[in-house]
């Protein structure tokens, strides 16, 4: 079993909707979730890191963290064509040097 | 400011050649990280140098993986001899060191095939 579980999608949506996307994952000694969104042929950027549980919010996205539930999730309001992406979800703990662990990636379709 | 560097960005060989993967981080940057990504996988974490000491190497796949940090900048991983399994891309991430969160900028990554 994965150690972050991610649905692959992909996910299409019509522009202006909200998207909702989210991962599962099983190690409870993770602190930090991120966020990253990859274009094609280039690196992950970071989108929004959480630290421990609760909500966190900038511009159109909100990162929401339940470590009782070991679940996340990512939401873009207003979704544009240019949010047309894959959408990683990683996780870190600092006594493991911040080592990122990646769920496989949601690739998101905003049609305009 | 420079963000992370990769070279080459794209490596075709032939099963049990050599290949020399190179990271530049962003400049102070202590902590460098290297990812691979597998066809149809997740990223997966291969190693972390802090400076030029290698920190963690636990996610490395075998021993025909060599990794080096000289001085403290950039960074190597050598494979040799590459087998068809070590297709993918490979990521380089570099980060501040100081207490709490701080962030991965990633380089675009090398895209190596073998053939």
């Amino acid at each position: 079993q994965k150690e972050v579980e991610q649905d692959p999608g992909p996910l299409s949506v019509p522009e202006g909707a909200i998207v909702s996307l989210n991962c599962t994952y099983s190690n409870s000694a993770f602190q930090y979730f991120m966020w990253y969104r990859q274009y094609s042929r280039k690196g992950p950027e970071l989108l929004m890191y959480t630290y421990s549980s609760g909500n966190k919010e900038d511009g159109r996205f909100t990162a929401q963290v339940d470590k009782s539930s070991k679940y996340i999730s990512l939401f873009i309001r207003d979704s544009q064509p240019s949010d047309s992406a894959t959408y990683l979800c990683a996780m870190s703990a600092l006594a493991a040097g911040n080592k990122l662990t990646f769920g496989g990636g949601t690739r998101v379709l905003v049609k305009p | 400011e420079a963000g992370v560097t990769q070279f080459p960005s794209h490596s075709v060989i032939e099963k049990g050649q050599t290949v020399t993967l190179r990271c530049d981080p962003i400049s102070g940057h202590d902590n460098l990280y290297w990812y691979r990504r597998v066809m149809g996988k997740e990223i997966k974490f291969l190693l972390h140098f802090v400076k030029e000491s290698k920190q963690d190497e636990s996610g490395m796949p075998n021993n025909r993986f060599l990794a080096e940090r000289t001085g403290g900048t950039y960074s190597t991983l050598k494979v040799q001899p590459a087998e068809l399994e070590d297709s993918g891309v490979y990521f380089c991430a570099s980060s501040q060191t100081g207490g709490g969160y701080n962030e991965q900028f990633f380089g675009p990554g090398t895209r190596l095939t073998v053939l």
